[in-house]
């Protein structure tokens, strides 16, 4: 059984740039979730989304954003990159909405310049 | 309110010993209390969880105690091996919340 996918692993974006993240769930999974890790402010929440539609949203300025596909796929997208947007972004798949026993992906790892 | 206290920050312990990562929460709400272990490189994996109506839940080597009256959980692994060598995760998380809300993490070091 396939893992949640995350691609691209790794990525490397200039301040001022926009860069577009995305997230396969666990086949069957129709709720994703993203989070941000940094070593400073440990795991913080995105955003969830479940049947395309977002249904709770973090602390996180208007740069950043994200949408689900019919078939559960999910991408976040963050623009006009600051350096402090560096940091590893995870993506968690479960069942179903307030569904919380996640399955993280292995997360894109964004550095920016 | 919706923050979670986690300790140590790190800890080192000897193979075979019972280490024992401790958190702290303040909002009566939460309802469902994982813990996620992390390896350098992946995601967090989750461990073990437990709700509030039970106060201690084993799997495996891994058992989480519950204190509902503190407002406190905490992770032990028996008999440690070099392998549980991770950073470690509490979380919690209700329904109103809609999300997870995470400790800050505990470096666990099992020397050989």
């Amino acid at each position: 059984k396939a893992g949640v996918t995350q691609t691209p692993r790794y990525l490397i974006k200039t301040r001022g740039q926009q860069v577009t993240l995305s997230c396969s769930p666990i086949s069957g999974h129709r709720s994703v979730s993203w989070y941000q890790q940094t070593p400073g402010q440990g795991l913080q929440f995105l955003f969830e989304y479940f049947s395309e539609t977002q249904r709770n949203k973090g602390n996180f300025p208007g740069r950043f954003s994200g949408r689900q596909f019919s078939n559960s796929r999910s991408e976040m997208n963050v623009s006009t990159l600051e350096l402090g947007d560096s940091a590893l972004y995870l993506c968690a798949s479960s069942l179903t909405a307030g569904d919380y026993g996640y399955t993280f992906g292995s997360g894109t790892r964004l550095t920016v310049v | 309110q919706q923050q979670v206290k986690q300790s140590p920050q790190s800890l080192i312990v000897q193979k075979g010993g019972i280490p024992i990562i401790n958190c702290a929460y303040e909002n009566t709400a939460f309802d469902y209390f994982p813990w996620y272990q992390q390896f350098p490189g992946k995601g967090p994996a989750l461990l073990i969880a437990i709700r509030p109506d039970v106060s201690e839940k084993k799997e495996g080597r891994f058992t989480i105690s519950f204190n509902k009256s503190a407002k406190q959980f905490s992770l032990h692994i028996m008999d440690s091996q070099p392998g549980d060598s991770a950073t470690y995760f509490c979380a919690a998380s209700s329904k109103g919340a809609q999300k997870l809300v995470f400790g800050q993490g505990t470096r666990l070091t099992i020397n050989p």
